[in-house]
């Protein structure tokens, strides 16, 4: 089965300082992450995803993602973080991929992101 | 355009009480998804439908959770009756369903419930 790991919890970085959130994935097929963000009290939100081709995508709000085969991993980077960005974040894979099965989203446990000032 | 709506947002009820929760999806999308969130972790799916149809209710507690979809629209998830483990967010997502793989799924705020 496949599943995602988010091996930080918690992390707090300065305001302008550059954020990295990891993101490593099990999964036998090529798989279409996800990063989306929880702020309180909010629904998730879409930043960004990949499906093929360029392993470097951009989302939105500034964020960018590398997709790295070998590694298994999908992390989420920022170059310089606002205050605003203090929230929740997810990696997810979706299961079963273009096969015409279901669109089964797994999430990752989450690594909430706190901004200093 | 709208998002996905959800309602109530905050719901607290007494142990073995039944709950209900409403979800509209984003209009035109015909996959509708009711997902857990347990404090502290990512959301898991519970149930997915595909118009009215619901083609994964694999883990969904059918002893006590049960939803419809019956004009393959709006959707209703109820609890009956709801224990005290129940306590969490309950999260809707709407697609539009027509490629399985790249389908990106959009959510609503949640409904947060608490069950004393």
């Amino acid at each position: 089965a496949q599943s995602v790991t988010q091996p930080d919890i918690h992390i707090t970085v300065s305001e302008g300082a550059s954020l990295e959130l990891r993101c490593n994935y099990s999964y036998g097929a090529t798989p279409y992450l996800f990063w989306y963000v929880q702020s309180p009290g909010q629904g998730l939100q879409l930043l960004l995803k990949y499906f093929s081709g360029d392993t470097l995508v951009q989302g939105i709000k500034g964020f960018e993602a590398e997709f790295k085969r070998s590694q298994s991993s999908f992390n989420l980077r920022k170059p310089s973080v606002h205050w605003s960005d203090a929230a929740e974040y997810f990696c997810a894979v979706v299961e079963g991929g273009n096969t015409g099965t279901a669109s089964k989203l797994t999430f990752g446990t989450g690594t909430r992101l706190q901004v200093t000032l | 355009e709208a998002g996905v709506v959800q309602s109530p947002r905050y719901k607290i009820i007494e142990k073995k009480q039944p709950v209900a929760f409403w979800c509209n999806p984003i209009s035109g999308h015909n996959t509708l998804y009711w997902y857990l969130q347990n404090l502290g972790q990512g959301p898991e799916l519970l149930i997915r439908y595909e118009n009215e149809e619901a083609v994964d209710d694999s883990q969904l507690p059918k002893d006590r959770f049960s939803a419809e979809r019956l004009k393959g629209v709006d959707s209703t998830l109820k609890i009956q009756p709801a224990e005290l483990g129940d306590s969490a967010v309950y999260l809707c997502a709407s697609s539009l369903g027509r490629d399985r793989g790249t389908d990106t799924q959009y959510f609503g705020p949640g409904t947060r419930l608490t069950v004393l």
